[in-house]
């Protein structure tokens, strides 16, 4: 079967560094996407990685490893407005999105 | 409009009756998608059309029909709701199959009583 794997929770503190695994199996591998959810809103799209290694976008980078099937989603100077759940979703063989159960991240002062 | 809106925002719906959630796209995007979200089970797929005229079942079709008679219109219809059917349901989007983010909707609401 298919499976992505993420933490259910995680919390840090404002101003840290925060660093969100997704491991996966799938048949295939056409891409890896994190999204972010703020509580009863859609997700809106963070990144996206197909090639091995990091994306960096501001704040937010992405890494990915296919040999390995894992990918992180790394955050920086962290603010209270980034409490929100993260999703991890793999595009598998046929280019369907195989989504991941998401981590809720909290933010503490 | 602008990316994707969906209606209603929210229901309140009696098991056994038919509910279309709308769903409507001004992007010229080729391929739409319904979600459903449960606390703790992330998004499941429900019906996915690639392209205006095609539709096909994701992973949780039953109960649940879809049509795409133009680009920008994917309604998704509950024939005789169930209790099992109350969740958060997302309509989205994307240009391509490779590279293209979804562009989610606001998402609909539905408790069936």
């Amino acid at each position: 079967g298919q499976n992505i794997d993420q933490p259910t929770e995680m919390t840090a503190t404002e101003g840290a560094i925060v660093q969100i695994n997704c491991t996966y199996q799938t048949s295939g591998f056409n891409g890896l996407f994190w999204y972010q959810q703020h509580a009863g809103e859609a997700p809106t799209f963070l990144s996206y990685n197909v090639l091995d290694g990091l994306e960096e976008k501001g704040r937010f980078s992405s890494f990915l490893s296919r040999s390995k099937g894992y990918s992180y989603l790394l955050l920086k100077e962290l603010q209270m407005k980034d409490s929100a759940s993260y999703l991890c979703a793999v595009v598998d063989s046929n280019y369907q999105l195989i989504w991941g159960a998401g981590t809720k991240l909290i933010i503490k002062p | 409009i602008a990316g994707i809106t969906q209606a209603p925002t929210s229901q309140i719906l009696a098991a056994g009756r038919r509910m279309t959630l709308r769903c409507t796209q001004d992007m010229r995007h080729n391929a739409m998608y319904w979600y459903r979200q449960d606390l703790g089970l992330g998004l499941r797929l429900i019906h996915y059309s690639n392209t205006a005229g095609t539709t096909g079942k994701g992973e949780v079709p039953d109960g649940y029909s879809v049509s795409r008679a133009n680009t920008d219109d994917f309604p998704l219809t509950l024939a005789s709701a169930v209790p099992s059917q109350t969740s958060v349901y997302f309509c989205a989007s994307s240009d391509s199959q490779t590279g293209g983010g979804y562009t989610f909707g606001s998402g609909t609401r539905l408790t069936v009583v």
